[in-house]
């Protein structure tokens, strides 16, 4: 199988922004998603099939890819923002799902 | 709206069994492939299983292969986890997830529960 690798965290003042990357073998055939998860809460997709947000999620939230890396992209990043983000994609086993380690965003 | 409401956590023995159940509503139940993905205390994601619409394919993460079966009832809308042989390792909160695909190339998880925590000691 394969992993993603994710930096454990990240931080980003107030209005400015902030990239998280998301880096795997399976990236180079497969699309990440990424999810959004807060102290005690269920995640919360907030980017879908390549770079498509869910009805809801700001457009300051965008994402790309290249490669074996994926990115996850807040403009402007605003304090409801602190969060964990975790990607996922298929596993180079086809029927298989993986998720990244996580990322740590502190907004300051 | 999309709603998924997780049940039958709680403590497990280790070679223990639990069932959990998660009832859907808001949406056509038949239509989607579902998952179950879990989260240990302070750790990450895991995705561990998913079942397509008809419930005709079934899939498993290594971890869990052989000892836990998914399975679903589209007449109540439901999905189903039963985990036998557990150990510690299994402690987690399990989220039931509805799962989507585009194409080959793009899957991911649109919904999911609150979640329900699993327990496993002695």
């Amino acid at each position: 199988s394969s992993d993603l690798t994710q930096g454990p965290a990240v931080s980003v003042a107030l209005g400015q922004t902030v990239r998280i990357t998301c880096q795997g073998n399976s990236l180079r055939s497969f699309y990440a998603s990424w999810y959004q998860q807060k102290p005690g809460q269920a995640p919360l997709l907030v980017i879908y099939d390549k770079d498509k947000r869910p009805s809801g999620i700001p457009d300051r939230f965008s994402a790309s890819s290249s490669g074996n890396t994926a990115s996850l992209t807040i403009t402007g990043a605003q304090a409801e923002d602190e969060a964990d983000y975790y990607c996922s994609s298929r596993d180079s086993n086809y029927n298989h799902v993986i998720f990244g380690g996580g990322t740590k965003l502190t907004v300051l | 709206q999309v709603q998924l409401v997780e049940s039958g956590g709680g403590l497990g023995k280790p070679g223990g069994s639990l069932r959990l159940s998660c009832a859907a509503s808001g949406f056509t139940f038949s239509n989607y492939y579902m998952a179950w993905i879990r989260q240990a205390p302070g750790k990450g994601l895991e995705w561990i299983s998913h079942i397509t619409d008809s419930g005709s394919g079934i899939y498993y993460a290594d971890s869990v292969k052989g000892r836990f079966t998914i399975s679903r009832d589209n007449a109540k809308n439901s999905l189903y986890l039963q985990m036998t042989s557990l150990r510690a390792e299994d402690t987690a909160v399990y989220y039931c997830a509805r799962y989507d695909v585009s194409g080959w190339d793009s899957t991911w998880f649109d919904s999911w529960g609150q979640g329900t925590l699993v327990t496993v000691s002695s």
